[in-house]
């Protein structure tokens, strides 16, 4: 079955680099536009990163462009979110999501989320 | 890029029908059929509703359905039961090849 597993979370001081990690297995990893999303605290869905199914294209919000990038292995079934200069506002559950509409937005499954807490 | 519209609550009885909208422009919700809808219960990952605007992936009850009129979309649960009651989330892709979420719907099961 499809199986989306974050992982690279934890706690991170302003301004300090943390970089995310999401294993996937079940299907064709390359085959699929994946994206990053993430939820603050209490907060609503924010979607960050995506990109395409070969690594050709990669979008960003704007609140995190020039800061975050977003990467992937498909050798090796995994999806990266560097991300640069945190700041206390980027402090939220990250998620993977596998795009079933190529890059309409249609996700389909979710891993479990990874929490990343930037705090001095 | 601006987050899309949507009430900040709905609520219904058991068996009645609600309607979650979501209002974007002709940028995002009005100018594509790249609209989908989530389901979140508390400390949960979203679940996948509705997509491409009224498709409903496998496994999903056919009480859920969605439409699109201009820039609003909107989701529609029909024979509302107690597990209905969660968050639901609109997105909609966008000119710019991004993509936009709604603030978020709290559904109450009364």
């Amino acid at each position: 079955q499809v199986q989306l597993v974050e992982s690279g979370g934890g706690v991170v001081q302003p301004g300090r680099s943390l970089r995310l990690s999401c294993a996937a297995s079940g299907f064709a990893f390359s085959s699929y536009g994946m994206h990053w999303v993430r939820q603050a605290p209490g907060k609503g869905l924010e979607w960050v990163a995506a990109i395409w199914y070969d690594g050709s294209n990669k979008y960003y919000g704007d609140s995190v462009k020039g800061r975050f990038t977003i990467s992937r292995d498909n050798s090796k079934n995994t999806l990266f979110l560097q991300m640069n200069s945190l700041r206390a506002e980027d402090t939220a559950v990250y998620y993977c999501a596998r795009d079933s509409s190529g890059s309409g937005g249609a996700f389909d499954s979710w891993g479990q989320g990874t929490m990343v807490t930037v705090s001095s | 890029q601006s987050a899309l519209t949507q009430p900040a609550s709905v609520s219904g009885s058991p068996g009645q029908s609600i309607t979650i909208s979501c209002t974007g422009t002709s940028s995002d919700v009005g100018g594509h059929n790249y609209v989908s809808w989530y389901q979140q219960h508390p400390d949960k990952a979203p679940k996948l509703m509705i997509y491409e605007v009224t498709n409903r992936p496998s496994g999903v009850s056919n009480r859920f359905s969605g439409s699109k009129s201009g820039n609003t979309a909107s989701l529609t649960i029909s024979g509302l039961q107690a597990e209905d009651e969660a968050d639901y989330y609109c997105s909609s892709y966008t000119s710019s090849s991004t993509l936009v979420f709604g603030g978020g719907t709290k559904l109450t099961v009364l």
